[in-house]
């Protein structure tokens, strides 16, 4: 699977937008870019994903460079609840079987985002 | 509607104990996961169930590990003998067999002392 690099922490300013990099260099052309996140002592939250358009829901938006070497997860309106760990992860499609060996998703140590009154 | 539950949500137990940790899926998610994640660090997997099929075991840490599901139900994850090393927050997730999301659950702290 492709690993991912991200900075290990961020601040923003509550109601401005969080842009989160990630570099995933290695992608290959049948994997997914993920994104979850971890508010403190509580399990990870999906955010969004996809795989070449950049994407966008009631969360967030996902933007893709056209390489797809790397992404920018957008929080458009930061809030002091969205404080957490965010994790980018990249996993193989459904036909070809999942990231890890059988589905598991590979986290790695994230994004921690600190959003400051 | 319910989501992940795990139970419980916390556990202190002595080191050479074993424990039991349980997870009730989302009814009807197919697949179910489990894994650990040591303070301070990532999320590593353990195991992962999907319908009938064999489970794949191949993140369990060692052999004190074990798990087990009923159908597409309820899954317990046994550590046998605990070690001071084993504790962390164990979380347990689950989805619908084509689906790419996971839905977590709060997860269990596992204390040895």
């Amino acid at each position: 699977d492709a690993k991912t690099t991200q900075p290990p922490s961020m601040d923003c300013a509550e109601g401005r937008a969080a842009n989160l990099p990630c570099n995933h260099s290695t992608i290959s052309g049948n994997e997914y870019v993920y994104w979850y996140r971890q508010i403190h002592s509580q399990g990870p939250q999906y955010i969004i994903h996809g795989l070449k358009n950049n994407e966008t829901n009631e969360m967030a938006s996902l933007i893709i460079t056209e390489d797809r070497k790397s992404s920018t997860l957008i929080l458009p309106h930061a809030t002091l609840r969205d404080t957490a760990v965010y994790y980018c992860i990249v996993r193989g499609s459904l036909h070809r079987g999942y990231g890890g060996s059988q589905g598991n998703l590979i986290f790695g140590k994230g994004t921690k985002l600190s959003v400051k009154p | 509607g319910a989501g992940v539950s795990q139970s419980p949500s916390n556990k202190v137990t002595e080191k050479g104990k074993d424990v039991e940790l349980r997870c009730d899926p989302i009814s009807g998610h197919t697949a179910l996961y489990w894994y650990r994640q040591r303070l301070g660090q990532g999320l590593e997997f353990l195991i992962y169930f999907q319908g009938n099929s064999a489970p794949d075991k191949s993140g369990l840490p060692s052999d004190r590990f074990s798990a087990e599901r009923t159908g597409e139900s309820v899954s317990t994850l046994t550590i046998q003998r605990t070690q001071q090393e084993d504790s962390a927050v164990y979380l347990c997730a689950s989805s619908l067999q084509r689906e790419v999301e996971q839905f977590f659950g709060p997860g269990t702290r596992l204390t040895v002392l």
